[in-house]
Formats: C-alpha cells, structure tokens, sequence
C-alpha cells in the first residue's frame, strides 16, 4: 500500500517556467489537499479538494493551479514559476473517520527551487 | 476562522527529560485537534489527535495530550524524553470542510544526550 505518492522529490526551474506537480494516492480518500512548506510559517494549504470535479482555494492560492478529475490524481500545476515559490510542497490526503475527525496523509514532499 | 498559536519554535531538552510542547488554538466551534510529527526529510505523521471522545488522548511513541477548552490549549507531553524524539511538531486544528486544516508554525525539539 503506497499511500501518497509525489513526484518529482527535487526540481529545481528558472522563473517564469511552468511545471507540475504529480500527486496520487490509492486509499481511495475523497479530500486531497496541497501545502507549501517555508521555514518559520508551518504548513499552508494552497487549495483542496472535497471529491472528483470539485476543487477550492486555500490560504496561499495564487500562482498555482489544479484539477481533480479522478479521485486518485490531485496535481498541482506552476504557470509561471517566481522565486517566491521556492518551498517544499506536501500533498496530502484524508477522509473522515468514525471519530468524524479527518486525519491526513502526506506524502515525502517535493523540494522545488526557482531560480 | 481558526487558528493555532505554537509558543517557542525551538526546545532543547536533556534525555529522560520531560517534553512539553505548547498549542493554543481558535475556532469558532468545538474543534478537532490534532498533533503532527515530522522528522527530517520527510513528510508529516499523525502522532495523536483531538475529537472529543477524551480530554486526555494518548498518541504514539508515549506522547500525549490534554485538551483544556478553558484554556484553548492542546499541549503535547512526553514523561521522559528519548534522543529518537528529535524532530519537528506540528499542532493543528480542523473545523467543518474536510481537508482545511490550519497548521501551526511548527515547533523543533531538540533531544541533548
């Protein structure tokens, strides 16, 4: 069982070039989400995903892009990267539980660098 | 609107010390709480959470955490600190839409031998 699978672990891109991120799972989790990581400020949600089709915006959505269109597959999608994305990126997945609390999975992360 | 407040991002204690990690938390209905670990380089795991079952939960590894709506408080414990506890905790809190959580800013434990 894979969990949460990201890839690529490492890309390092020159500004204003597009790129994206892959993420799957395969716990058939119906909410999947997307973090940035930076130094100091914890986890930032970019945008979610409460099932196939249907997507929405975090905290820090701009510059960045996603779909939905199977409930495996949640990537997210750089248009035109700048150095202020340089992070590290988690995607997680989750469903509620019997507790009715919904706990994430995360996957290795992938480490970006925009030069 | 939720938020989390983790006081002290780093705390260096002495193996077989007590660990204490602070978290106080906002949210405008009773929440879910939530304790995250992450050890370097890799992703975050759960280590024990909130959902009103008990105030007092019990997570993995020993650590544990008391839920104090009086105080808004989650603080994470660990009687007796191991060095293979050196890594980053992340507290969290959850409200309504499914995968919304807020994290806190992270607080780094450091384990001296």
């Amino acid at each position: 069982n894979a969990g949460v699978t990201q890839t690529p672990k490492f890309q390092v891109l020159k500004t204003g070039q597009s790129m994206t991120l892959q993420c799957a799972q395969d716990m058939n989790h119906e909410y999947m989400s997307w973090y940035r990581q930076d130094p100091g400020m914890g986890l930032r949600l970019i945008h979610y995903s409460v099932g196939a089709g249907i997507t929405d915006q975090g905290e820090v959505p701009n510059g960045y892009n996603v779909s939905r269109s199977t409930t495996e597959d949640f990537p997210l999608r750089l248009l035109s990267a700048a150095p202020s994305q340089t992070s590290v990126y988690f995607c997680a997945s989750s469903s509620i539980g019997d507790s009715g609390a919904n706990v994430l999975t995360f996957g290795a992360g992938s480490r970006l660098t925009v030069l | 609107a939720q938020s989390v407040t983790q006081l002290g991002s780093h705390v260096s204690v002495s193996e077989g010390a007590l660990v204490l990690l602070r978290c106080n938390y906002s949210s405008s209905v009773p929440p879910y709480l939530f304790w995250y670990v992450q050890y370097p380089n890799q992703g975050l795991q759960l280590l024990l959470k909130y959902t009103s079952a008990a105030t007092l939960v019990k997570g993995i590894n020993g650590f544990e955490a008391e839920f104090k709506k009086s105080e808004t408080s989650f603080h994470l414990t660990k009687p007796s600190a191991h060095m293979s506890d050196a890594a980053e905790y992340f507290c969290a809190v959850t409200q309504g839409n499914a995968g919304k959580s807020t994290f806190g800013d992270g607080t780094t434990l450091t384990v001296k031998p």
